[in-house]
């Protein structure tokens, strides 16, 4: 059974510092994984998407990594700005067809 | 891109009654939709795989008959929580995809809150 964990729970960081987020994945038999933003109360934004053969997939500031033979994932946010604060997703997509989720990283960007 | 619509994005019912949640594709064709539930604080889980023209496949531990799952057209999946009761206030949220090598777009989900 696949389970997917993220790594802080929660990260609190001044405005302008680069920052890594965690997600890792139990079984590497994946077909992608995703990284989604949600704010407070709202739906979820899809920021970048990796397919399961590549490694990593850049936009704007944000760059995220794949390395399925450890199941990791990494989003790397540089320089971030208030306007960043929200929770972070991972999401993968197993062979049965299924997008399971991550717990998420609620992020804070202190001005 | 591709867009998923839901609506409401918030409703309130009394216990006992029913409420149904609509999502629709806008733009594209989704043969399978997907359906969410959200606790606050906590992630989302899978609650059911919406087909058009058969019938939803559940997850373990949801009760078929309480959510309602139809998928009458390419383009519309409905969930109607039958008999609400205050422990199925939560946040729901649909989520298709255009087609298998893309990634899943989701709705902006309904905010249900039963008194």
């Amino acid at each position: 059974k696949q389970e997917v964990t993220q790594i802080p729970a929660a990260l609190s960081v001044p405005e302008g510092e680069n920052l890594v987020l965690n997600c890792s994945f139990t079984d590497s038999a994946i077909y992608n994984l995703q990284w989604f933003r949600q704010d407070p109360g709202k739906g979820l934004t899809s920021l970048l998407l990796i397919q399961s053969s590549q490694r990593e997939q850049t936009s704007g500031r944000l760059n995220a990594s794949l390395d399925k033979s450890s199941g990791r994932s990494t989003l790397y946010i540089a320089a971030s700005q208030p306007g960043d604060s929200a929770t972070y997703l991972c999401a993968v997509k197993t062979s049965y067809d299924k997008v399971i989720f991550g717990p998420g990283t609620s992020l804070s960007v202190i001005p | 891109g591709a867009v998923v619509s839901q609506h409401p994005s918030w409703v309130i019912c009394k216990s006992g009654t029913s409420v149904k949640i609509e999502c629709r594709s806008l733009d594209f064709q989704a043969t399978t939709m997907f359906w969410y539930r959200q606790f606050p604080k906590q992630s989302l889980m899978l609650m059911a795989t919406s087909n058009e023209g058969s019938k939803a496949t559940y997850e373990q531990g949801v009760e078929k008959d309480k959510f309602l799952i139809n998928h009458a057209s390419l383009t519309l999946s409905t969930l109607t929580v039958t008999s609400a009761h205050p422990e199925d206030s939560s946040f729901y949220i649909c989520s298709a995809t255009e087609d298998s090598h893309r990634g899943y777009t989701f709705g902006s989900g309904t905010r249900l809150t039963v008194v």
